[in-house]
Formats: C-alpha cells, sequence, structure tokens
C-alpha cells in the first residue's frame, strides 16, 4: 500500500516563509507533486520531483529526498491568496496514478 | 481554467439512485482520471482511462463504473447511491498517462461535481 504524512495545518504571516513537509511510505515511487486547493475549488499543480534535490518555481520551491522518502514544499514571501491547503502526491505506478497526502491547510494572517 | 469541464456542478439526489457525471478533458489530452474528495477520506483516485481503455484502478465501489468514449470524453456512473457517496468528484486529464516523465503527464484537474445525497 502506499501512505502519505503531512502536517493538516499550519499557520503564517504574510511575507514569511513557510516549510510543508511530506513523508511516504509506497510500494513504487516514480515522483513527488504537490497541488494547491483553495476552499471550493480543484487542486491546481504547483510543482514535480522525480529526482533529489530543489526545484524552484517563483515563490515556490519543492524539495525530495527519495533516500529518506521525504519532500516539502516551500513557499517564500507568503501572500494572503496563499491560504489554502496543499497536498503531496505520488505517483507510484506506471500509470500515473496519484495517491494523495491528507493535505495542509495553510493560514496565512496579516 | 485548466481546460476540463465537468458537468454538473452540483447534483442533489436520493439515496438509491443513479446518476452519471460528465468530463471533458483538455484539448489533445488523451488520459481522464476520476477523483473522489470527502472529509473523511481525503482525495482518492477511483480509476484511470487511456484513449478509451481502461488503464488502472483505484479505490471505486463495485456500484461505481466509468468509461471513455471515443470523442476521449468520459463519464463516470454512480448507482445505488448511499448517504456516504456525498463527496466532491473531480476529473483530471494528462497527455499521456504513462508516468510523470514530463510535463504532458501533468494532471490537470476539473471543477468538479458536488454530489449530495439525501
Amino acid at each position: 500500500g502506499q501512505s502519505l504524512e503531512q502536517p493538516s495545518e499550519v499557520t503564517a504571516v504574510e511575507g514569511a516563509i513557510v516549510q510543508i513537509n511530506c513523508t511516504y511510505q509506497t510500494s513504487g515511487f516514480y515522483g513527488l507533486s504537490w497541488y494547491q486547493q483553495h476552499d471550493g475549488g480543484a487542486p491546481t499543480f504547483l510543482s514535480y520531483n522525480a529526482l533529489d534535490g530543489l526545484e524552484e518555481t517563483g515563490r515556490f520551491s519543492s524539495f525530495l529526498s527519495r533516500s529518506d522518502s521525504y519532500g516539502y514544499l516551500l513557499l517564500q514571501e507568503l501572500q494572503m491568496k496563499d491560504s489554502a491547503s496543499y497536498f503531496c502526491a505520488v505517483d507510484g505506478t506506471a500509470g500515473n496514478m496519484l495517491t494523495f497526502g491528507g493535505g495542509t491547510r495553510l493560514m496565512v494572517k496579516p | 481554467d485548466s481546460g476540463v469541464t465537468q458537468t454538473p456542478k452540483h447534483l442533489i439526489t436520493a439515496t438509491g439512485q443513479r446518476v452519471t457525471l460528465r468530463c471533458s478533458p483538455r484539448s489533445g489530452d488523451l488520459s481522464v482520471y476520476w477523483y473522489q474528495q470527502s472529509l473523511d477520506q481525503g482525495l482518492q483516485f477511483l480509476i484511470q482511462y487511456y484513449n478509451g481503455e481502461e488503464r488502472a484502478k483505484g479505490n471505486i465501489l463495485e456500484r461505481f463504473s466509468a468509461q471513455q468514449f471515443p470523442d476521449l470524453h468520459s463519464e463516470l456512473n454512480l448507482s445505488s447511491l448511499e448517504l456516504g457517496d456525498s463527496a466532491l468528484y473531480f476529473c483530471a486529464s494528462s497527455g499521456s498517462g504513462q508516468g510523470l516523465s514530463s510535463s504532458t503527464d501533468t494532471q490537470y484537474f476539473g471543477p468538479g461535481t458536488r454530489l449530495t445525497v439525501l
């Protein structure tokens, strides 16, 4: 089976930096994705890591350590609009099926 | 806007009934995925179709079925509905569905259908 663990809630202030961790246990692994979901909205793709290291996309960065079965999403220069739920997801099969973590609700305060 | 469309946006029905949810993938995408999101179960993969063929199956109940048509749109059929089936149902699409080895395999989600079973 597959399981992913991430904190349920994180709170930070506007302009700060926040890191959302994700640890996973999977029978197969092709890569780790991150999605953002605002309340009532659809999950939106943020980033993907197949190899160890850091991927940077604007204010968001994602890191993966395959040996530690661990990754994180780093959000810099937080804005109020970043308040949302963030999901890590593992692509563990050749068919591209995603297994999602339970999600981390990020609250950005002024 | 991801380019994936889903209808209807909202659906309210009674226990024991049957409903059909519809999804149109992004132009050019061959793979369609269905996910269920509920408060207690989170976001769960149900089933994937690639170019009309079933490719992967997740925790999909036997009361649920899906298909992908020649024009690549997909339908998810839910029957003998129970209160616990109330959830958001998302469809996603990707280019090839072969695995996230390239940007073509990123899954783009539609706006979802909110199903309420009374």
